[in-house]
Order: structure tokens, then C-alpha cells, then sequence
């Protein structure tokens, strides 16, 4: 699966839009993006995924470049709730379910 | 819904102690996996089983590790002995397999204290 790179961290201030962006520029022609996130002390939730177009769920939109090279993950309006570390994995399609996890971005909603 | 639960949240044990783990994923899901997961890292994948099956194994520290699930349901991760290294929160996931979204379900994990 191909690697992603994610900012460390990023501040985001409450009811503001959060733009959350991924490079995976050895992303391939079969692979898949995947967003999760991780609150303090739970286990990671899946929030949304795409293969070349842009998707849009409750939680959250995904913008993928036309390259497929770089997303960005976008929570339209922040909230204090939204503070959780959040990662963006490649994984290639079929039934083979097994997600690489990276670092991730700390995102923290600010009051 | 339940989901999928962990047993027990939390335990401090002293090197060279035993220690398991229990997963019990939600109803209906054939893939259970389980991650390590280190302090200031993502999760790392041990395991993974289709129904009793464990198909991905190639991570797991099969020294001291193992893990088994009886009837394609539950599961145990088993560690024997505990090494001070093995401190990190252990998680359980499970899905469908050929489900669409290809969406994982994670339990709340269990925090191991080795001392």
C-alpha cells in the first residue's frame, strides 16, 4: 500500500471550517483513501473514503486532486468534539480490509 | 448496536507475567483483527482472522504472542511473558468481509502496564 504524508499538527478554531490535507503521491490506480480519526482514549472511527472523486458523508467531505496525488479532508464546522488525531491511509481495493495506520494530525478545535 | 467490546480496559502487570486479552466483535462481522497500538503512534495491525481462520499473522510476535478465536466469534490475545516493551493499548476491530465501505470497527482498547 502506498505511504501518506500528514502534517504533524494543525489548530483549528470552533465552528470554522477544518481542512485536513494528505500527499500520497505513489498513491495507484486500484487504491483507495481512507480517512479514520481517534479521540483521546477510544479506538479509531472511520470517517469517509474515496477512490477518485469527491465524497461527502454526515461527518465530513473528501476532496481527492485529479492526480489522485493529495486529498484534503474537510469538517465543515468544527467543533470542541472534533479535537482528535486523524489519519489519512492508502489501501488497495478487494476484500483484503487491512489498514496501515502513519502518524496522523493532531487536530486541535480551539474555543 | 453493541459494539465491539474489550475486555479489560485496563491492566498493570509485572514482567515475566501472563496476560490476555478478550474481544467480542458485533454480531454478524467474520473479520476480527488486532492492533498494538504505541504511545504517539498508529495503530499497527498483529493479526487478522477470517472467521477462525487467521489468514495475516506476519506481525505478531509469535514468541511470546498468540492469539485464538474459538467459533469464528470471540477472541483472546494472549501474551506469556510480558515483556516492559509490550506496554501499549491493544485493539480489537472488526468488519464485514466484501462490505462496500470496507469499514473497520474498532473496541475502546485495553491499556497494558507492564512494570
Amino acid at each position: 500500500d502506498a505511504k501518506t504524508t500528514q502534517p504533524t499538527s494543525m489548530d483549528c478554531a470552533e465552528g470554522r471550517a477544518a481542512n485536513l490535507p494528505c500527499n500520497h503521491s505513489t498513491i495507484s490506480g486500484n487504491e483507495y483513501v481512507y480517512w479514520y480519526r481517534q479521540i483521546h482514549s477510544q479506538g479509531p472511527q472511520y470517517i469517509i473514503h474515496g477512490l477518485k472523486n469527491n465524497e461527502t458523508n454526515e461527518m465530513a467531505s473528501l476532496i481527492i486532486t485529479e492526480d489522485r496525488k493529495s486529498s484534503t479532508l474537510i469538517l465543515p464546522h468544527a467543533t470542541l468534539r472534533d479535537t482528535a488525531v486523524y489519519y489519512c491511509i492508502v489501501r488497495s481495493g478487494g476484500s483484503n480490509y487491512k489498514l496501515t495506520f502513519g502518524k496522523g494530525t493532531l487536530l486541535t478545535v480551539n474555543p | 448496536e453493541a459494539g465491539v467490546v474489550q475486555s479489560p480496559r485496563y491492566k498493570i502487570i509485572e514482567k515475566k507475567q501472563p496476560v490476555a486479552f478478550w474481544c467480542n466483535p458485533i454480531s454478524g462481522h467474520n473479520t476480527l483483527y488486532w492492533y498494538r497500538q504505541n504511545l504517539g503512534q498508529g495503530p499497527e495491525l498483529l493479526i487478522r482472522y477470517e472467521n477462525e481462520e487467521a489468514v495475516d499473522d506476519s506481525q505478531l510476535p509469535k514468541d511470546r504472542f498468540s492469539a485464538e478465536r474459538l467459533k469464528g466469534v470471540d477472541s483472546t490475545l494472549k501474551i506469556q511473558p510480558a515483556e516492559l516493551g509490550d506496554s501499549a493499548v491493544y485493539l480489537c476491530a472488526s468488519s464485514i468481509q466484501g462490505a462496500h465501505t470496507g469499514e473497520l470497527f474498532f473496541g475502546e482498547g485495553s491499556r497494558l502496564t507492564v512494570l
